[in-house]
This record gives C-alpha cells, sequence and structure tokens, in this order.
C-alpha cells in the first residue's frame, strides 16, 4: 500500500535549524503537503510542493525530489512554539483531492 | 470565516447507541472529508464529498454512515460502534477538488470513545 515514512522523533534547541525527511514507494500524486498538528488541536496547513524544489514559508521551506522519492520540511529559527507533530502528505487531487498522510514526527523544542 | 467547527467535541457512547457527529464550515468549499485519527497516528482518510455528493468511500464499515444535507454540512452517522472505533474524528473542507496543492482546512475533531 501508499506508504510515507518519517522519523517518529526529533528533538532540537530554540533558535535551531531542524529537518523532517519524507520518504515515499508511491509515485503517481500531484504534489506533497505538510501540516502541523499540536497536541489535541486540528492539523494545520503549512506548505505545498507541486514542483521538484524549494518553497519557502516564511521561517518554514520545503522540498521535493521526484526522482529520489524524498521531501522535507525545513524549519529556521526553531521557537517553542513550534513542538508539534508534523505529517507529510500526498495530495492526489484528480478527482478526490485526497491526502495520504506520513507516519508524522513529533518535534520537541527545548530551551 | 476560515472555521470549520464541529459538534460535540467529546461523545461517549455504548456499543447499541446511535449518535452523529456535525461538521460545519462557511468557507464556500465545495470539498468536504472525513478523517479518522488514533492517538500518535496520522489521520486516515475515510470519505471524501464533493458537490454534495460522495465521491470517495474508503472501505469505511457500514456502521459509519456520512451525510451532506447541503454545501456547508456534512454530518457522520455512527450506529452498533465498535470499541476499537474510538478515536478523534476530524472534519476538514478545501476549497475544490482536481486543483493542485489544494489547502485542506481541518476542524478541532470529535473525540469519539467507544464503551
Amino acid at each position: 500500500g501508499q506508504s510515507l515514512e518519517q522519523p517518529s522523533e526529533v528533538t532540537a534547541v530554540e533558535g535551531a535549524i531542524v529537518q523532517i525527511n519524507c520518504t515515499y514507494q508511491t509515485s503517481g500524486f500531484y504534489g506533497l503537503s505538510w501540516y502541523q498538528q499540536h497536541d489535541g488541536g486540528a492539523p494545520t496547513f503549512l506548505s505545498y510542493n507541486g514542483l521538484d524544489g524549494l518553497e519557502e514559508t516564511g521561517r518554514f521551506s520545503s522540498f521535493l525530489s521526484r526522482s529520489d522519492s524524498y521531501g522535507y520540511l525545513l524549519l529556521q529559527e526553531l521557537q517553542m512554539k513550534d513542538s508539534a507533530s508534523y505529517f507529510c502528505a500526498q495530495n492526489y487531487g484528480g478527482a478526490t483531492n485526497k491526502l495520504i498522510f506520513g507516519t508524522g514526527t513529533l518535534l520537541a523544542v527545548q530551551p | 470565516d476560515t472555521e470549520v467547527t464541529q459538534t460535540p467535541k467529546h461523545l461517549v457512547m455504548g456499543m447499541t447507541n446511535k449518535k452523529s457527529l456535525k461538521c460545519e464550515q462557511h468557507m464556500g468549499h465545495r470539498a468536504m472529508y472525513w478523517y479518522k485519527q488514533k492517538a500518535k497516528k496520522p489521520p486516515e482518510l475515510m470519505f471524501v464529498y464533493s458537490y454534495e455528493k460522495l465521491s470517495i468511500n474508503e472501505s469505511v464499515p457500514s456502521r459509519f454512515s456520512p451525510e451532506c444535507p447541503n454545501s456547508s454540512l456534512l454530518n457522520l452517522h455512527l450506529h452498533a460502534l465498535q470499541p476499537e472505533d474510538s478515536a478523534l474524528y476530524l472534519c476538514a473542507s478545501s476549497q475544490d477538488i482536481g486543483g493542485l496543492g489544494n489547502e485542506q482546512f481541518f476542524g478541532p475533531g470529535t473525540r469519539l470513545t467507544v464503551l
């Protein structure tokens, strides 16, 4: 079946830069999205890559390489409020806009 | 209004009960979704509605019955659930389907416990 693998946990300190990787096996998707979910909260959209390369949105950047079946989310100038779970998701668009989520990464930002 | 609202926030029900989850959005979005999320797991798609018609059912058991009364509302009717159905049920909406990178807006979810 479809699976997107992410590291289960990442720890970093305030002000640092952290990269969360997402590797997948299934192609045929329109693009790769990233969502943030705080404990007990709703997932919120962060970024989308429809094409290979880097997309930058403020402190967050996301990258996709279809030839390497790989993407990542880069978080800069980490803040305590960035402590949350982060999910990559393949967007299948088309007639459904179906999202298949990755396994998720729990980011802990320490002072 | 850029919110997706869900009611109730919490629901405890027995295996013989019938209950409904409600979801509402007033962003003019034409696609709405139900997801199920177990603790420390990613959201799993259950249903997709597009223009008030069911376009995806991800092989969900019939004890879950979705309904889209109009373009702003999405319900999930629950009947004869099992304890393993206990989870966070998330509703989401997007402007449309078929667009590239069509951001989905999620509600806060209903935390369901089946006894």
